[in-house]
């Protein structure tokens, strides 16, 4: 299992570009999470999915956009980015609420 | 509006000592999850408590829940230089998961 991956890793984004972040998870989870992680602060949810075709805001979902076409894939879409937006992003799954596996990150640039 | 709160934000411990990390909340919540980050990483769960008066222990780590004081707490025991690492709590309000800021943990020899 490769467990929860995100792509890409790093990435640098001008203003007002656009970009997917991509995360897959083949644990067969049916909760997916979206989060940011500022330096030096706790983790804040964006979007979060309870199954394919159902998606929901989280606390801070402006400027972001989500789907959810399939259990495995739930990528989270930046429009017109902004430099509020640099951020490590992180995707998470779990079964049914219970504990949850992260991905490694996505490590976000805006200039 | 769902609130977490940890503390201590910093904690620098010495090797041996023991030291409890609280996680208090703001709303009712059945849910309550323990993580651990070493810097630069991505988050690994170690706790989920799901009912009042829940205990879980793994290794020098212990963590309960009393959702009558909205509390958690992670007592570390004897710590051991391998404990450093940033602890954080997280609270489940009926899907709005909600991060504490984290406790930076540093043990010292």
């Amino acid at each position: 299992n490769a467990g929860v991956t995100q792509t890409p890793k790093f990435h640098i984004l001008k203003i007002g570009q656009s970009m997917t972040l991509q995360c897959t998870q083949d644990m067969n989870h049916n909760y997916m999470y979206w989060y940011r992680q500022d330096p030096g602060m706790g983790l804040k949810l964006i979007y979060y999915s309870v199954g394919a075709g159902i998606t929901d805001k989280g606390e801070v979902p402006n400027g972001y956009n989500v789907s959810r076409s399939t259990t495995e894939d739930f990528p989270l879409r930046l429009e017109l980015a902004a430099p509020s937006q640099t951020s490590v992003y992180f995707c998470a799954s779990s079964r049914d609420r219970l504990a949850q596996y992260f991905g490694p990150g996505t490590r976000l640039t805006v200039l | 509006e769902l609130k977490v709160e940890q503390n201590p934000l910093f904690l620098s411990m010495q090797e041996g000592k023991n030291y409890t990390i609280y996680c208090n909340y703001s709303t009712t919540s059945d849910r309550l999850y323990w993580y651990r980050q070493d810097p630069g990483k991505s988050l690994e769960s170690l706790f989920v408590l799901l009912s009042n008066g829940a205990v879980k222990q793994e290794g020098r780590l212990m963590a309960s829940l009393d959702t009558k004081a909205r509390l958690s707490t992670l007592h570390i025991t004897a710590a051991v230089h391998d404990l450093s690492a940033t602890y954080f709590c997280a609270v489940d309000g009926d899907n709005d998961m909600r991060f504490g800021a984290g406790t930076r943990l540093t043990v010292k020899p």
